[in-house]
Parts: structure tokens; sequence; C-alpha cells
């Protein structure tokens, strides 16, 4: 089963706007990745946040961590049409038998219009 | 021009043939990942390796099979006990026991003839 889920499953917003989008897990974690996925490509890394962290910056992106409810957020400001994208969380969970396997949330689906 | 390679970008299969994925990485990645989209999907963990000539199996490795007899390569085969083989399907590589940042190739999408 997912470990991740998020949440909106789509959302549509105007260029300029910010976007937020949501990501619950279940079990502990050693550290929570966003990744983008532009329609029918791979997925490119987009940031990390350790689970002694609890917020990180990159450009227009800031993503949150509350590991005491086990969710994070990723927020992009400023949103542009080419932003447009599918938005996956990925979380490296802890324990022994993880073998640095990542587990993905279902994702976001972005729309940004111009 | 370092990456992840994937090839072919788009395979048919015919009932009851096995196909191969050929997934191929100049990063010196220790790690490599096999994973499957179905549409509005998450990716679901096929087969990983952490290291050459050593492989395990990740949620929905049924109907699969792998290879790693190079650190570069980690070729995936469909096999026809795969039933619902139509999917997209990722290769991904990482350093091996670093913070655990997946590549991804631009995958291949495979139906069913």
């Amino acid at each position: 089963s997912q470990q991740g889920e998020e949440d909106p499953q789509a959302l549509s917003i105007q260029e300029g706007e910010n976007a937020t989008m949501n990501c619950s897990y279940k079990t502990s974690i050693n550290n929570l990745q966003w990744y983008r996925q532009n329609s029918g490509r791979g997925l490119v890394h987009l940031i990390l946040i350790r689970s002694n962290e609890r917020e990180k910056h990159s450009g227009r992106l800031r993503v949150t961590l509350d590991t005491s409810k086990k969710s994070s957020s990723l927020l992009i400001t400023a949103s542009r049409a080419a932003d447009t994208a599918s938005y996956f969380c990925a979380t490296d969970d802890a324990g022994g038998t993880s073998y640095g396997k990542l587990t993905f949330g279902q994702g976001t689906i972005l729309t940004v219009h111009p | 021009d370092g990456g992840i390679t994937q090839s072919p970008k788009y395979l048919f299969r015919k009932e009851g043939q096995n196909v191969t994925l050929s997934c191929e990485q100049n990063l010196n990645h220790d790690a490599m990942y096999w994973y499957r989209q179905d549409p509005g999907q998450g990716l679901r963990l096929i087969y990983y390796s952490q290291i050459v000539n050593d492989f395990q199996k990740g949620d929905i490795a049924e109907g699969y099979s792998v290879s790693r007899e190079k650190k570069e390569s980690f070729p995936l085969t469909v096999t026809s006990a795969q039933k619902n083989p139509t999917a997209f399907y990722l290769c991904a590589s990482s350093l091996r026991g670093g913070k655990n940042i997946q590549y991804f190739g631009a995958g291949t999408r495979l139906s069913v003839l």
C-alpha cells in the first residue's frame, strides 16, 4: 500500500497565485522528498527535508515537515504556467529493512493557467 | 551528457511474449530501481538493486525479472506471466548510503497489442 497520501488530488490556479499541496505518511522516516513530473516524463527531484528539520526553502519552494502529525506540505509561490506538472512526495522510511527504498504518494496534479 | 537512458520510449508486447526494457546510467550510482506507474497513480516499486550481482523484489515483482551484471545497466524483463503489463515504466538510480535522492530516466510506455 502507498505510504503517502497527497491532498488535493488536483489543483487549478492562476499564474501568480501560490499553490499548496499536502502529504501524509504512516511510518517513521529518515527524510521526505518532493519530486515533479511533467506529463509523460520522468520524475525530477525538487527538495529534501530531513526528519529533524521543520522547514526548508529552495527558490520559490517552501517545504514544511511535522513529524508529530506525519505530514508535509509543499508551497510554490508566485506560480507560473511552467509549474504545471504532477508533484509527488516520497518518504525514505526509517527501519532496518528499508534498504534505501522510497515510498511515493499518489501525487497532486497542478495546473497553472496563464 | 550524464544521466539515465531508458529505451525504447514506446514498446508493444504481443500475447505470450517476453519484452525487455533497457536502463543505462553513467552517474556512477550503485543503486538502481524499476517502478511502474499506472494512469493517475503514484509509483510502485518492482525491483531494486543496491550493488552489482544483487537485487531484491519490490512491492509488485510478480511477472517481472531483472539482472544486474554491470553497474551501469539494470534491464527489466516483462514476462508473459504479467497479465496486465500496460503501464509507464520508470528506471531510477541513486548513490548508495546517501540521502537516497533518486534520478529518473524518461520512461518507457509499454502497451499490449
